[in-house]
Formats: structure tokens, C-alpha cells, sequence
């Protein structure tokens, strides 16, 4: 899978769009780019996912640049129940199907 | 909203003994997964499962740890002799197809502390 790096740590106030950034500059064609968070100790949540286009659902969106070497997660109107890790993740099939975690991007909501 | 469910939540148990880790995948996923997370550390793959055989294992999977399909809705990890080291959050994930372009949902976890 391609490396990412994203800032360890970010605060967003509350109610205003949190924007957290990825680098995968070594992405290849059919790698997908996915999100996860994690709150405290709990089980990583999905939240979304792409190859090329910008997604969106109900808990965010997906920005990824044309070249495909970045994307942005886009939480629009953060609230304090979305502090946690944000984990960019870059999935190929080559590298079999399993997920592989970073060190995230620790994100501090703040009233 | 389906969901991965695990248990026991918390699981204590002395070194040397035996360990089954449980979990309910979504009930129309066919892919399972077995990750943990040793405190302060990443979350890591331990094992995936489907059609009742291993398809990929990590170098932490070593002889001590076999996953099962006992019925057609648990899936379990067992650690036969337990070491310290083992002490980790423990997390279930199951997926509706292994391709990449399908998400992958995961339990709450279960703490296993070994003493």
C-alpha cells in the first residue's frame, strides 16, 4: 500500500468545517483512498471512501486532487463527538485485503 | 443499522491459559477480519477469513492464535497460551466482499489483559 502522512494533531472549533489533509504522493491507479476514526479506545469507525472522484455521505467528504496525490477530509460542522484519531489509509488489492494503520491525525474539537 | 457486535468486553485471564475471542460479523458479510491494538500503539492486522479458510495472516498470527467459523454466525480468535505481550484491545471486522472497494466494519472490541 501507498504511505501516507498526515499532522499528527489538529484542533477545529465546534461547529465549524474541520479540514484534515493526506499525502499519498506514491499512489498508483487502483489504490483507494479510506478514512477511519477512532474515539478513545473504540473500534475504528468508516467513514468514507474513494478512488478518483470527491464522495460525500452523511459524515463527510472526500476531496482528492487530480493527480490523486492528496486528499482532504472534510467534516462539515465538527462537534465535540468528533474528537478522535482520523486515519488516512491507502488500500490496493496487491497488498491484500487488509487495512493498514497509521499514525493518524489526532483532532481536537474545541468549544 | 447492522452492525459487528464482540465479546466479552473485557477479558482477563492468567498467562498460559487459553483465550476464545468472540464476535458476530454483519450477517450478510462474507469477509472477517481479526485486528488489535496494544495500548498506545496502531491498530494491527492480525488475520482474514473467508469460505472457512485463511486467506492472509500477519507475522504477529503465529501458531499460538487460530480463528474459527464455528456456526453461521460467530467468528472467534482463539490464543491457546496466553502471554503478557498479548494484552491488547482486540478488534472483529467483517466486509460484504474482499475487493477494495468495500469497507470493512469493526466491532467495539474486546480488552483482553493478560495477568
Amino acid at each position: 500500500d501507498a504511505k501516507t502522512t498526515q499532522p499528527p494533531s489538529m484542533d477545529c472549533a465546534e461547529g465549524r468545517a474541520a479540514n484534515l489533509p493526506c499525502n499519498h504522493s506514491t499512489i498508483s491507479g487502483n489504490e483507494y483512498v479510506y478514512w477511519y476514526r477512532q474515539i478513545h479506545s473504540q473500534g475504528p469507525q468508516y467513514i468514507i471512501h474513494g478512488l478518483k472522484n470527491n464522495e460525500t455521505n452523511e459524515m463527510a467528504s472526500l476531496i482528492i486532487t487530480e493527480d490523486r496525490k492528496s486528499s482532504t477530509l472534510i467534516l462539515p460542522h465538527a462537534t465535540l463527538r468528533d474528537t478522535a484519531v482520523y486515519y488516512c489509509i491507502v488500500r490496493s488489492k496487491a497488498a491484500g485485503n487488509k487495512l493498514t494503520f497509521g499514525g493518524g491525525t489526532r483532532v481536537l474539537v474545541k468549544p | 443499522e447492522p452492525e459487528v457486535t464482540q465479546t466479552p468486553s473485557h477479558q482477563v485471564t492468567q498467562m498460559g491459559q487459553e483465550v476464545i475471542l468472540r464476535c458476530v460479523p454483519i450477517s450478510n458479510h462474507l469477509y472477517f477480519y481479526w485486528y488489535r491494538q496494544i495500548l498506545g500503539q496502531k491498530v494491527e492486522f492480525l488475520v482474514s477469513f473467508y469460505n472457512n479458510e485463511i486467506s492472509e495472516k500477519s507475522e504477529i498470527f503465529d501458531d499460538q492464535f487460530s480463528v474459527e467459523r464455528p456456526d453461521g454466525s460467530n467468528f472467534t480468535l482463539k490464543i491457546r497460551s496466553t502471554k503478557l505481550e498479548d494484552s491488547a484491545m482486540y478488534f472483529c471486522a467483517s466486509s460484504a466482499d474482499v475487493n477494495v472497494a468495500y469497507e470493512q466494519y469493526f466491532g467495539p472490541g474486546t480488552r483482553l489483559t493478560v495477568t
